[in-house]
């Protein structure tokens, strides 16, 4: 079974000081990779796809990175403002295009 | 703002009622998801349509039924509601029917509370 493990749950971060959120998987076979925004009460905001292993790709402070287990979500410096629910998905190959999604990560950045 | 509208924003009912969620998809999009996120499960793939037709099927209750319309917006029926459906409930869409290249796009949510 196609499992998207995320840690840690939570996250308390000082402002400016920078940490690694991290999206381990397990499927048949990876098609993409996907990193998601959330903020309470609100829809999954897209920042990123991966979609090969050593791929890498940067917004702002955020910088994602993809191995074949695992992809990182990279922050520095984080800002208040970059406080919210970030979630992983990969979409798996066979013919479902369905999103698996892991059950999220909670970053707090206290000013 | 994704482009992805639903509505209602929120909805109360009560047990055994059935409720209708809609969802406009981006202009352009023709595959459009459903997606139901309750606090211990996580975001959890429903169905999802391309251009009028089912594609593929996730954990979907049979009390629940969706389509897609010629106009590509898309309509979730969800019936004899249980206290356990109340989850807040997203439709995302993209822009073409196979991926990788594809990036899911969703809308803001429907609240469903069933009392």
């Amino acid at each position: 079974e196609d499992q998207v493990t995320q840690s840690p749950e939570a996250l308390r971060l000082q402002e400016g000081e920078s940490s690694s959120l991290n999206c381990s998987y397990t499927v048949s076979g990876l098609r993409g990779l996907f990193w998601y925004r959330q903020d309470p009460g609100k829809g999954p905001e897209f920042l990123f796809t991966l979609y090969s292993a050593g791929e890498e790709k940067e917004k702002e402070r955020l910088k994602a990175t993809l191995t074949k287990k695992e992809s990182f979500l990279h922050i520095t410096a984080p800002k208040p403002e970059d406080s919210a629910t970030y979630l992983c998905a990969v979409l798996t190959q066979g013919g479902s295009e369905k999103l698996v999604f892991g059950k999220g990560m909670k970053l707090t950045v206290n000013p | 703002d994704s482009g992805v509208t639903q509505t209602p924003k929120h909805l109360i009912t009560a047990t055994g009622q059935r409720v209708t969620l809609r969802c406009s998809p981006r202009s352009g999009d023709l595959s459009v998801y459903w997606y139901q996120q309750s606090l211990d499960q996580g975001l959890q793939f429903l169905i999802q349509y391309y251009n009028g037709e089912e594609r593929a099927k996730g954990n979907i209750l049979e009390r629940f039924s969706a389509q897609q319309f010629p106009d590509l917006h898309s309509e979730l029926n969800l019936s004899s509601l249980e206290l356990g459906d109340s989850a807040l409930y997203f439709c995302a869409s993209s822009s073409s029917r196979t991926a990788p290249t594809d990036t899911q796009y969703f809308g803001p949510g429907t609240r469903l509370t069933v009392l």
